[in-house]
């Protein structure tokens, strides 16, 4: 029962370069989530899909764009990379929006150089 | 903007003590829920409390929530080594399940 898993766990990029970030659940959860994580800070929420087909903007958009490929799939992309996006990065799914403890990925380190 | 503010930032004791940590937030919420992330790991639930309950209760956790005061606290009985952690409050005030964190308390117990 692998959970949430996200690929890679880690990455330096150069400044301008383009990444996606990968996100899967197992658990049939209608709900998943995007957040970084800067030193000393708690998570903050980039985009969310509250369900499969839709995707909305959280508190730190911008500079990033997201994917809900299917159910199981939600992806978050960097297109031109730069140096304020160095954080980690974390995935979440919950079974419904609202109301119900998120299941979190072990997330990816991100340096941007 | 973060919603949460924790206190203290960092916590030091010995096994067997127990820890509180408390939280403040600032609008009114759907429910407040406690995250623990062991270093260079994920966030992993630990109980969640809705605006209508005043306590909870889980093993060795009890959660409380004063809406009145926006707070809550997390008290941990009988601590561990094991526990040592970073511990989040996250507030859940919206429609769509996005949760606001807050900064965290570090927790270190010592044998």
């Amino acid at each position: 029962n692998a959970g949430v898993t996200q690929t890679p766990k880690f990455q330096v990029l150069k400044t301008g370069q383009s990444m996606t970030l990968q996100c899967a659940q197992d658990m049939n959860h209608n709900s998943m989530y995007w957040y970084r994580q800067d030193p000393g800070m708690g998570l903050r929420l980039i985009y969310y899909s509250a369900s499969e087909g839709t995707t909305d903007k959280g508190e730190v958009p911008n500079g990033y764009n997201v994917s809900r490929l299917n159910k199981r799939e939600f992806s978050l992309r960097l297109e031109s990379a730069a140096p304020s996006q160095t954080s980690v990065y974390f995935c979440a799914s919950t079974r419904e929006p609202g109301g119900q403890p998120q299941h979190f990925g072990d997330g990816t380190r991100l340096s941007i150089l | 903007s973060q919603q949460g503010e924790e206190d203290p930032q960092a916590l030091s004791i010995q096994e067997g003590e127990n820890a509180t940590m408390n939280c403040s937030y600032k609008t009114s919420i759907n429910n407040l829920q406690w995250y623990r992330q062991n270093s260079g790991r994920g966030l992993v639930h630990l109980i969640l409390i809705r605006s209508n309950e005043r306590e909870k209760h889980s093993g060795r956790l009890r959660v409380t929530l004063d809406t009145s005061k926006k707070s809550s606290s997390l008290l941990i009985t009988a601590s561990r080594a094991a526990d040592t952690a970073s511990y989040f409050c996250a507030t859940d005030a919206s429609q769509g399940g996005k949760l606001i964190f807050g900064q965290g308390t570090e927790l270190s117990v010592k044998p």
